[in-house]
């Protein structure tokens, strides 16, 4: 029985290059979460989608950043013209339809920018 | 001020004690509490999730709600060397699925 499955676990990136971080839930899980961890800080939400819709993007930044979750295939974080202060660890969780407090992390994909 | 504090440590103590870790959180409408255990560089790991106040036990974890307070706490008793984690506490309103955390506290339980 698989876990939240991340890939990348490491990538990067110079300035103003795109990043493409992907994510497949566990199986039967179909809401999909995105966090992001900087150093020494805690996990802040970013968005929630569940199969081909955006849920909850409060927490995403307003430019360069975009997210989906297709009908087929995992969900992506796409992140455009990459800055340093990009740099982080981004974590993706998946939950059950009706129970979406319980989350369920991935290892995630820590993400440097140069 | 942020909505849930959580002190980062660290935090050492020696193997067999009893450990005491907690959050104080500004926002009364929060109803759901969890724990999440994360050892150095991998991913969140749900330990306990409760709803509003009382106690929760599982295995060595008790996991207390206040709400009274807004004040949460998680014990693990009998702490062992490979409880060395940081733990991180996290909410949510009733009906919306995004988690707030805590910043975290690393624990190290020395042998």
């Amino acid at each position: 029985n698989a876990g939240v499955m991340q890939n990348p676990r490491h990538l990067v990136r110079r300035r103003g290059q795109e990043a493409r971080l992907r994510c497949s839930p566990m199986k039967g899980h179909s809401h999909v979460y995105w966090y992001r961890q900087l150093p020494e800080e805690g996990l802040k939400f970013m968005v929630y989608l569940q199969k081909e819709n955006i849920i909850d993007e409060s927490g995403m930044p307003k430019e360069r950043f975009s997210a989906e979750f297709p009908k087929e295939g995992p969900s992506i974080l796409r992140i455009q013209q990459v800055v340093r202060g990009d740099s982080a660890a981004y974590f993706c969780a998946s939950s059950p339809p009706t129970l979406y407090n319980e989350q369920f992390f991935g290892p995630g994909t820590r993400l440097t920018v140069l | 001020q942020k909505e849930v504090e959580q002190d980062p440590g660290p935090l050492s103590v020696p193997e067999g004690a009893i450990v005491s870790l907690n959050c104080t959180y500004s926002n009364s409408a929060f109803q759901y509490f969890m724990w999440y255990r994360q050892y150095s560089r991998k991913g969140p790991e749900l330990l306990m999730y409760t709803y509003s106040s009382g106690n929760k036990e599982d295995g060595r974890f008790t996991a207390q709600v206040d709400k009274s307070s807004k004040y949460i706490s998680l014990f693990i008793r009998d702490s062992q060397p490979s409880d060395s984690a940081t733990y991180l506490c996290a909410m949510n309103l009733q009906g919306a699925q995004k988690l707030v955390f805590g910043q975290g506290t690393r624990l190290t339980i020395n042998p």
